[in-house]
């Protein structure tokens, strides 16, 4: 299974700043996903990230608040922008495994984002 | 739209116990099914996967069943561990590549 590499594991940030998360995969991978896990709660899509095109937002989500790059096949950043402590969540970088019949997705281990 | 309703938690077992987790889904067509486990501090990771109707999936003691009848897909396991102190996660993955997670099940088991 895909190794998946996310850094930082945590961080505590203050309001009105960013923070960019890195995601490094050690495959080659079409789509890189992420993903936000907030406190007590399941996983909610962000956006899917295609190398060579635009990211794909869900509803909710937009690009001036979560700009993301995917410059190559193995890597990713998410960027979360004008931070307010609603931003604080956990980060999750995901992608699809080998195989058919609905691979299940690789997690990295997350960031830890606290915006006070 | 698709959905995963889980159990809710907590759920607290001692030592050997027996460990139902219920799952339900509504979906289009037919998904695949899964389970994944979070321990703490860490991301998630597939405990085991179900791709069509009357399909077992089981891993490390942990069973579950594609039920199409009943749309559900429980987690069981005979006799836990300390270790498997973990938030669990139904999902499902549709035909068109689509993810969708319950809310997730924190498990705690005391020796």
């Amino acid at each position: 299974s895909a190794v998946i590499s996310q850094k930082p594991s945590r961080d505590i940030c203050q309001r009105g700043t960013s923070l960019t998360i890195q995601c490094q995969v050690d495959s080659q991978v079409t789509m890189m996903f992420w993903y936000r896990q907030q406190p007590g709660q399941s996983l909610t899509l962000i956006a899917t990230a295609n190398q060579g095109s635009e990211a794909t937002y869900e509803s909710g989500f937009v690009i001036d608040k979560f700009p993301i790059s995917r410059p190559n096949l193995t890597f990713s950043t998410l960027t979360v922008s004008n931070l307010s402590p609603e931003d604080s969540s956990i980060y999750l970088c995901s992608v699809e495994g080998p195989g058919q019949g609905g691979p299940p997705l690789h997690f990295g281990n997350g960031t830890r984002l606290t915006v006070t | 739209g698709d959905s995963v309703t889980q159990m809710e938690g907590p759920v607290t077992l001692s030592e050997e116990a027996f460990l139902t987790i219920n799952c339900t889904y509504t979906a289009t067509g037919y998904p695949s099914l899964f389970w994944y486990v979070q321990y703490p501090g860490e991301g998630l990771q597939l405990l085991l996967k179900a791709t069509k109707a009357d399909d077992k999936g089981s891993n490390k003691g942990f069973e579950a069943t594609y039920r199409k009848e009943t749309t559900s897909f429980h987690l069981e396991k005979g006799s836990v561990q300390v270790s498997d102190s973990a938030v669990y996660f139904c999902a499902l993955k549709t035909n068109a590549g689509k993810s969708t997670f319950g809310d997730g099940t924190t498990l705690t088991v005391k020796p």
